[in-house]
């Protein structure tokens, strides 16, 4: 069956633009998790949601960085006002959202800010 | 704050050996410890996941187990084979099914 798929797989912006990042999770898997991977860095949780829940958006970074979910369907993670320091791969994974149930993710969105 | 450390970070081993990664946690207030694979330019892909009431999970040639009470799990790779080679991840959930925190992963590198 299809797997996370999210889009764009690369993404080059000018410092100051916003950029809006999409991924699509597996059908039925109602849990949902940003994270972020910087060059050489290991994996930051970003944001996480669950079902209808508010979700927790403990991981992110600043004030310039939002995520919305449409229902169980798509979620789009939007970076305002982009700096340099915000270069990284973006990993989307989505799971059947109890408890130990393994996360599957997409193949990222790598964003470069010049 | 739970910290998860991976040794060694990196590693190359020749073909056929059998192999070890570690894995170390600081909070042992876990509901599973999962291991990961992350090929180039690619996301994860899941290998094993142990459930905190679970010693060892077996797939093929890895076998993962786990240590709760002292913080550590391992990954065996037995017969390795150049396409093992890969980062591994592994990840801790303290929050049943909310967050993963991920060590910085062991990069293996397996010569034919």
């Amino acid at each position: 069956g299809a797997g996370v798929s999210q889009s764009p797989s690369n993404k080059v912006t000018e410092k100051g633009k916003d950029v809006e990042l999409r991924c699509d999770p597996i059908s039925g898997h109602t849990a949902l998790y940003w994270y972020r991977q910087r060059l050489g860095q290991g994996l930051e949780f970003l944001i996480y949601f669950q079902g209808n829940s508010a979700p927790d958006k403990s991981g992110l970074p600043s004030d310039r960085f939002s995520a919305e979910r449409t229902g169980e369907s798509v979620s789009t993670l939007t970076i305002q006002r982009t700096q340099q320091e915000d270069s990284a791969v973006y990993l989307c994974a989505s799971s059947l959202g109890q408890t130990n149930s393994p996360l599957h993710f997409g193949n990222g969105t790598r964003l470069t800010v010049t | 704050k739970q910290e998860v450390t991976q040794i060694p970070a990196a590693l190359s081993v020749p073909e056929g050996e059998n192999l070890v990664l570690n894995c170390s946690f600081t909070d042992s207030a876990i509901y599973n410890l999962q291991w990961f694979r992350q090929d180039p330019g690619k996301g994860l892909t899941s290998l094993l996941l142990i459930q905190s009431s679970q010693r060892e999970q077996t797939s093929g040639r890895l076998n993962a187990s786990l240590d709760k009470s002292s913080g550590r799990s391992t990954l065996y790779i037995a017969a390795s084979q150049p396409g093992d080679s890969a980062t591994y991840l592994c990840a801790v959930d303290n929050n049943a099914g909310n967050m993963l925190t991920f060590g910085g992963g062991t990069r293996l590198m397996v010569k034919p």
